[in-house]
């Protein structure tokens, strides 16, 4: 079963625009959350992580939101710009555990100038 | 410093035939895990090994799947007898030696198997 559900699907957002995608797990034990962006042809490329024990992380114009009770975690982009325009990936594992990374389905976003 | 590589990037095959992927990890890491893409899905783990040692192999499908990470050489990912489900991106990822709890997975750019 899909253990990080993900969405949406694809998403267009304007330049300059905020663009947000969701994902949401079961596993209480999951306790790192990354967020891979993927460019077509490229392996994923880890864009910015948190761990549960804080509600938000923020990178230049990347930020995480976390809310543990509602097991939800989502990706913002501010002032979006086409460069950005790639593949997103949600992610989840436990750190003491083998580390292997339980993805979402993907977020296809296309930034439009 | 060069990253993951993976090779081929691409690779044909026909029903029934084998199918061998290769994955060298990046300098000085010794952790490779192995992942498949199906389309318009996410990445699905398959297996993690250590170098001369499989940790966790719990998402190989049982038959026709193998994987070994050898003291020398690359990782290899096996697929005996191909069939047209496996065609797939698999992609090859490695970490450095666990001295922390989360080690950064980078990921090599995949292998794009194709089974006719």
């Amino acid at each position: 079963q899909q253990q990080v559900k993900q969405s949406p699907q694809s998403l267009i957002v304007q330049k300059g625009g905020i663009s947000i995608i969701n994902c949401a797990y079961e596993n209480t034990a999951f306790d790192y959350f990354p967020w891979y962006q993927q460019f077509p042809g490229k392996g994923p490329a880890l864009l910015i992580a948190i761990r549960p024990d804080v509600s938000e992380k923020k990178e230049g114009r990347f930020t995480i939101s976390f809310n543990k009770s509602a097991k939800q975690f989502s990706l913002h982009i501010m002032d979006s710009q086409p460069g950005d325009s790639a593949t997103y990936f949600c992610a989840a594992t436990t750190e003491t555990g083998a580390n292997n990374l339980f993805f979402g389905t993907g977020t296809r976003l296309t930034v439009i100038p | 410093n060069a990253g993951v590589m993976q090779n081929p990037r691409h690779l044909v095959r026909r029903r029934g035939q084998e199918a061998r992927l290769r994955c060298s990890p990046m300098k000085g890491h010794s952790h490779v895990y192995w992942y498949r893409q199906l389309p318009e899905e996410g990445l699905k783990f398959m297996v993690y090994l250590q170098k001369e040692n499989i940790i966790d192999e719990s998402g190989m499908p049982k038959e026709r799947f193998s994987a070994e990470f050898p003291k020398e050489g690359p990782s290899i990912l096996r697929i005996q007898q191909v069939v047209r489900g496996d065609s797939a991106a698999y992609f090859c990822a490695s970490s450095h030696f666990r001295d922390s709890l989360y080690n950064e997975q980078f990921f090599g750019p995949g292998t794009r198997l194709t089974v006719l």
